[in-house]
């Protein structure tokens, strides 16, 4: 079962624009991580922000966690068309630090 | 961040036939995970692979069906046995790094069964 459902589950927006993410997760957890996949292939890790942090910079990306909503946030600023993939945000909740995966959101960014 | 590579990359396979799928790690480390990502669908952990101890399985795998085995700190397989078509996924390995917890993926292997 996943740990966290994002939304929205697809999103299409012009180059240039910011694009918004959201993961709500169920149980408490130590980190939260952030992945991009383009078109089916491998991971690629963007973040990691630890339950005591609230906020996180990257570049173009700026995570926040509010584990009082159990929620997070992912924010690609300035977007580009290379932006285009899937993003999912991963849990890590249990002493054996695997992670469990959100639904996962598609952004599509229009050049 | 840690080097993954996995082999094969992509394969088709018969209905009733097993695939073995490497996974190897550019450093060691304790734990390795498979990760099941169906067609259209997020990533779902099969399994935890610890070198010398049996591989702990999630929910709804088993054994007989995704046989691993870790015969050391860098490296791991998992085989896919007497496949159907609903076994069709990409399969990926992944580690952890200790130092920062961050979690890295191999490329994944693109299974087709017909």
């Amino acid at each position: 079962s996943q740990q966290g459902e994002e939304d929205p589950q697809a999103l299409s927006i012009q180059e240039g624009e910011n694009a918004t993410m959201n993961c709500s997760y169920k149980t408490s957890i130590n980190n939260l991580q952030w992945y991009r996949q383009n078109s089916g292939r491998g991971l690629v890790h963007l973040i990691l922000i630890r339950s005591n942090e609230r906020e996180k910079h990257s570049g173009r990306l700026r995570v926040t966690l509010d584990t009082s909503k159990k929620s997070s946030s992912l924010l690609i600023t300035a977007s580009r068309a290379a932006d285009t993939a899937s993003y999912f945000c991963a849990t890590d909740a249990g002493g054996y630090q695997k992670v469990t995966f959100g639904t996962g959101t598609k952004l599509q960014v229009i050049p | 961040s840690a080097v993954i590579s996995q082999k094969p990359s992509r394969d088709i396979c018969q209905r009733g036939t097993s695939l073995t799928i490497q996974c190897q790690v550019d450093s060691q480390v304790t734990m390795m995970f498979w990760y099941r990502q169906q067609p259209g669908q997020s990533l779902t952990l099969i399994a935890t692979a610890n070198q010398g101890s049996e591989a702990t399985y999630e929910s709804g795998f088993v054994i007989d069906k995704f046989p691993i085995s870790r015969p050391n700190l860098t490296f791991s397989t998992l085989t896919v046995s007497n496949m159907s078509p609903e076994d069709s996924s990409i399969y990926l390995c992944s580690v952890v790094d200790r130092s920062s917890y961050e979690q890295y993926f191999g490329p994944g292997t693109r299974l087709t069964v017909t």
